[in-house]
Order: structure tokens, then C-alpha cells, then sequence
């Protein structure tokens, strides 16, 4: 099928660790993206995994990708109430126009 | 540079009007794209286009049309808008030199009543 699965809700204190998870479908996919969207604001690429690495870390941001199961997680660290926001997770199908299979987005709250 | 930015911000619209929602990118992209996006459910991609004076349909296209006249340029339009039409709507665009990153607009907020 076409979906992207994400949980829709993740609720953290401030200065934890927060994993947002993510499963998709087509093993054929080259990248995968995790997307941050702020309130009345559209989308802001925040990271991306090409599908043949396993790990990818940039500052407070781990991806971790596990392409037998198809799952993709990002881990914030220290976790800030700046974080708190959607976060998406997409996949790009194979094509030339660079097509982009979403999930719903899980929305994270950061509380003190 | 604004990057992708998107006119209006807020529209109600009543059933049966039509409408067109501007995209404009000052980054020289060949890609461009238009997204739905509903409450519980990711983006969906409506139409793009892959270059001046192309168009193709994407996921939902039903109910809308596009043109991309100029390049930097990417027009949503709602022929008769029905309720079911109510939504965001995002522009994207993307460059043929760095395919994985599309940038977004602020999106626009349509409801249809």
C-alpha cells in the first residue's frame, strides 16, 4: 500500500530524549525525510537518510533507519519547547519527479 | 530571496466559486509542486510540474487544474469548489540539482463553505 504510519502524538519533558518513529512501505525508496512544521508555518526539512546507511547524526538529531523492518526513527535530544512541533516523515518513491509519500505527522509537546 | 511563497494566506469561498492560488519561487527551480494537506493525514500531492509549460497530476487531482506559464510560477485553480475542498494547500519546489530537499510555501488556508 501507499502508507506511511506515524504515531500521532508524543509528549516529552523539557530535557529528555525524544524518538519519533516511522514505518513505510516500498523497500525500493532512495531517501527518506523527516520534516518539521510549526504552527501556521508550512514544511522545513529538517534531515534526511539516504535508504543505504543505517545512521545519520547532525547536532541534537539521530536518524536511525532499519531497512529489513522498513522503520525510521528520529531521536531529539534534549529535548527544548522550541521542538515542540508536527514532525513528518516521508519517503521518496522512485520516479523522476521526486515524489514524496508523507505520513500524518506526529505531534510533539514538550512540557517543563 | 523569500524562497516559496503563496497568495492568500486565508480564503472562504462559498460552493460553486472559483479561485486560484498563486505559487511563486525565486530560487529558479524546475520542480513544482502543489499539496492538500487534511487534519490525520499527510500531504498529498495534487499536481506538479517538472518544468515551464508542463503539468502532471498527482494523487488527488480531481476538482483542480494548474499552469505553469512562467517558471517561476505554479497556479492552483478550483473551478466550482465544493466543502470536500476545504484544507491547507502547500507549493513546494524543488531544484534539478538537489532533487531530495523540496522547500515550502507558508501554505493557504481554504475553507469552502
Amino acid at each position: 500500500g501507499e502508507d506511511v504510519e506515524q504515531s500521532l502524538f508524543l509528549s516529552v519533558r523539557e530535557g529528555d530524549s525524544s524518538v519519533i518513529n516511522c514505518t513505510y512501505t516500498d523497500s525500493s525508496s532512495t531517501y527518506l525525510y523527516w520534516y518539521k512544521q510549526e504552527p501556521g508555518a508550512g514544511l522545513q526539512l529538517l534531515t534526511y537518510i539516504f535508504s543505504n546507511m543505517d545512521m545519520k547524526q547532525d547536532q541534537r538529531l539521530t536518524v536511525l533507519l532499519n531497512k529489513k523492518d522498513k522503520h525510521l526513527s528520529l531521536r531529539i535530544a534534549d529535548t527544548q519547547t522550541g521542538d515542540s512541533a508536527i514532525y513528518f516523515c516521508a519517503e521518496r518513491r522512485a520516479g523522476g519527479y521526486n515524489k514524496l509519500i508523507f505520513g500524518a505527522g506526529t505531534r510533539l509537546a514538550v512540557h517543563p | 530571496n523569500a524562497g516559496v511563497t503563496q497568495t492568500p494566506k486565508f480564503r472562504v469561498l462559498k460552493t460553486g466559486q472559483s479561485m486560484t492560488l498563486l505559487c511563486a519561487q525565486d530560487m529558479n527551480h524546475e520542480y513544482m509542486y502543489w499539496y492538500r494537506q487534511d487534519p490525520g493525514m499527510g500531504l498529498r500531492l495534487i499536481h506538479y510540474s517538472v518544468g515551464e509549460g508542463t503539468t502532471a497530476k498527482g494523487e488527488v487531482p480531481d476538482g483542480y487544474n494548474v499552469s505553469r506559464l512562467k517558471k517561476q510560477n505554479f497556479l492552483l485553480g478550483l473551478e466550482s469548489a465544493a466543502p470536500s475542498q476545504t484544507s491547507v494547500y502547500f507549493c513546494a519546489s524543488s531544484g534539478r540539482e538537489n532533487l531530495y530537499e523540496q522547500y515550502f510555501g507558508p501554505g493557504t488556508r481554504l475553507t469552502v463553505t
